[in-house]
């Protein structure tokens, strides 16, 4: 059964600090899709990235890049630079087949100017 | 931003009753998923569907039903509502456009149920 492990439950860190989100996962599958999600105090979901399994290039997306190492069954997101815009809730999701997610259980990021 | 709505975004209701959820897109897209967000669980899956009459369980799908008669209505009924489904219910929708094998969902905004 494929499960996904956020174990931060919150982040603090004050504004223009670095900050890294961690999510391991589990699967039996050869073919699977990484995802991060972010929810901000609005509520709405907003879709950051998608990796699958046999792309484990490390992705920059401006301050944002995320690490996907197959060995650990992990794919992490770090912010550089912190700023207070990126409060939210952050979920690492996986799908193995027919495009069914399994979420983790969210991460909270609090930046305080 | 995908073309997606939900009705209501807010209900209240009491045990017993039933309620219909609404998810409606203007994307054309193939898959419609609804998922019901709870603190300590993040999102699970409760039913799926991948073409218009095609659904199928997931995760969590004990009390609810879903239908789609069209590709861009997905409908979530909560036959008889109880207290443990009070929570936030999104719908999603993705599609396999531009050959790719996989794409990523988007969702609605979101209903918070109440049932008192």
């Amino acid at each position: 059964a494929q499960k996904v492990t956020q174990a931060q439950t919150e982040i603090s860190v004050v504004e223009k600090e670095d900050v890294t989100l961690d999510c391991v996962y589990e699967t039996r599958d050869t073919t699977y899709y990484l995802f991060w999600y972010k929810q901000p105090p609005s509520g709405e979901l907003v879709f950051l990235i998608r990796r699958n399994s046999f792309d484990e290039q490390n992705e920059i997306s401006g301050r944002y890049s995320w690490n996907f190492q197959k060995s650990t069954s992990s794919f992490n997101f770090t912010i550089t630079a912190s700023q207070v815009v990126d409060s939210a809730v952050y979920f690492c999701a996986l799908s193995e087949a027919f495009q069914k997610l399994v979420f983790g259980t969210g991460t909270r990021l609090l930046v305080s100017p | 931003d995908a073309g997606i709505t939900q009705s209501p975004r807010h209900k209240v209701t009491e045990t017993g009753t039933p309620v219909t959820l609404r998810c409606h897109q203007t994307e054309n897209h193939r898959y419609m998923y609804w998922y019901r967000q709870d603190p300590g669980h993040g999102l699970r899956l409760i039913h799926y569907s991948y073409g218009v009459k095609d659904t199928d369980k997931g995760e969590v799908s004990d009390g609810y039903s879903v239908s789609r008669s069209k590709t861009e209505d997905f409908l979530l009924t909560l036959e008889s509502a109880t207290s443990s489904q009070t929570s936030v219910y999104f719908c999603a929708i993705s599609d396999l456009a531009g050959g790719s094998s996989y794409n990523e969902q988007f969702f609605g905004p979101g209903t918070r149920l109440t049932v008192l």
